[in-house]
């Protein structure tokens, strides 16, 4: 059964950085894509950014252009997800998603990260 | 960038009734629309895809419609287990996604 396993919680200080992993298991992983979504506290979906896994093309949204990165290892099946100058408002639970080559909706997610930002 | 509008954003039913949420694009996005369900503590959850496919596992009291600018989401019985958090996903501008804000179903 496909399943995404995320890293767990992590606490930062302000102007450091993070990064968060996402282990598939279960489909072919060069097969799909990834996005990443963030959900501050008791607040709607935000959607980050998409990697393909096939060949690694990203899209990042424009207000985050500039601090954050999405690799994958295809050797792992890993996705990751980095973001830099960390700041209070980046305090959120961060989910990674499978996307389809062609359906390009979300069919599977992670089971979140929470990424606490504080001094 | 496509803007997605849910409404009401707090929808309070009681169980065994039927709930509407609405979804609207400010753009057209053809039957690129989805829907998912989010419970406290827990990843969302796919529910409806083009629009009107419910995805595997999906309950038949679960149904979409619209296309266009236009969805809605219904959902014809209310059970306990159905009170959550829905939000829209519009995917036709690909590879740029935006979610609506969520509509909260609550016990009446």
């Amino acid at each position: 059964q496909v399943q995404l396993v995320q890293s767990g919680a992590e606490v930062k200080k302000p102007g450091a950085s993070v990064k968060v992993s996402c282990k598939a298991s279960g489909y072919t992983f060069t097969s799909y894509g990834i996005s990443w979504v963030r959900q501050a506290p008791g607040q709607g979906l935000e959607w980050m950014g998409w990697i393909s896994a096939y060949n690694g093309n990203t899209n990042y949204a424009q207000k985050l252009q500039g601090r954050v990165t999405m690799t994958t290892d295809t050797s792992t099946s890993t996705a990751y997800m980095e973001l830099r100058s960390l700041r209070s408002d980046d305090t959120a639970v961060y989910y990674c998603a499978r996307v389809g080559s062609y359906s390009n909706y979300f069919d599977y997610w992670g089971q979140g990260t929470l990424v606490t930002v504080s001094s | 960038e496509i803007v997605m509008t849910q409404s009401p954003a707090t929808l309070s039913v009681s169980p065994g009734e039927r709930a509407t949420l609405s979804c609207r694009a400010s753009q057209s996005v053809s039957s690129n629309l989805a829907w998912y369900q989010q419970k406290p503590g827990q990843a969302p959850r796919l529910l409806i895809y083009g629009a009107s496919t419910r995805a595997t596992g999906i309950p038949a009291r679960f149904s979409g419609s619209g296309s266009g600018t236009e969805f809605t989401l219904t959902i014809s019985s209310l059970q306990s287990e159905d009170f959550a958090v829905y939000y829209c996903q519009q995917y036709n501008n690909w590879p740029l996604w935006t979610f609506g804000q969520g509509t909260k179903v609550e016990i009446k």
